[in-house]
């Protein structure tokens, strides 16, 4: 599986946007990229996927550099309900299609 | 999005016996779910790939005899470790996968496996 790269953690203070990068230079032709979400004790949240153009969607947008080397997750108002562990993975839409986490990015809001 | 369900949400069990976990998908037809597991403050790790109708697929390390999975219906998957042990206690985690074309992959909300 094509393998990640994100930020330990990350802090960023309510009601500002938060940018959250990922690395991932040996992405497939046939990888989407997806991120997901876990607060405390709860299962993975899906937040958005791309695959070569930025995405929107009512919980964030989704932007891919051109080489598709590397994105961004963009959370353009910040709550103290987005502090979560957020997780950039690649899924080869082919295959078994299965979810490989990383250690993912600890998002800190401060009030 | 679509929605999974996990039952129990907590579980405590004596060591050495079986325990179950369910995981139903509730608003649509399921031929592929997924097992998890997560110790505490660390990511998820893949157990195995169920499949409505076949036999699981399980990751390299993850023993089939100790964790059986049954895919039986669309709707449901079955976790159930056996003879469990304390090294056994974890957050156990199922996903389904959805065919609303991109194959979206959502999440139940976890059960709490504690071995006494």
């Amino acid at each position: 599986d094509a393998k990640t790269t994100q930020p330990n953690s990350m802090e960023s203070n309510e009601e500002e946007p938060v940018h959250l990068p990922c690395n991932h230079s040996t992405i497939s032709g046939t990888d989407y990229i997806h991120w997901y979400r876990q607060l405390p004790s709860q299962g993975p949240e899906y937040v958005i996927h791309g695959l070569t153009s930025n995405v929107n969607n009512r919980m964030a947008s989704l932007a891919i550099a051109e080489d598709r080397k590397s994105s961004t997750l963009i959370l353009h108002r910040a709550t103290l309900r987005d502090a979560a562990v957020y997780y950039c993975i690649l899924r080869d839409f082919q295959g078994a299609q299965k979810l490989v986490f990383g250690q993912g990015t600890r998002l800190t809001i401060n009030p | 999005g679509a929605v999974v369900s996990q039952h129990p949400s907590r579980v405590i069990c004596k060591s050495g016996t079986s325990v179950k976990i369910e995981c139903r998908s509730l608003d649509f037809q399921a031929t592929t779910m997924f097992w998890y597991r997560q110790f505490p403050k660390q990511s998820l790790m893949l157990m195995a790939t169920s499949n409505e109708g076949s036999k699981a697929t399980y990751e390299q390390g993850v023993e089939k005899d100790k964790f059986l999975i049954n895919h039986a219906s669309l709707t449901l998957s079955t976790l159930t470790v056996t003879s469990a042990h304390p090294e056994d206690s974890s957050f156990y985690i199922c996903s389904a996968r959805v065919q609303d074309g991109v194959n979206t992959i959502y999440f139940g909300e976890g059960s709490w496996l504690t071995v006494v």
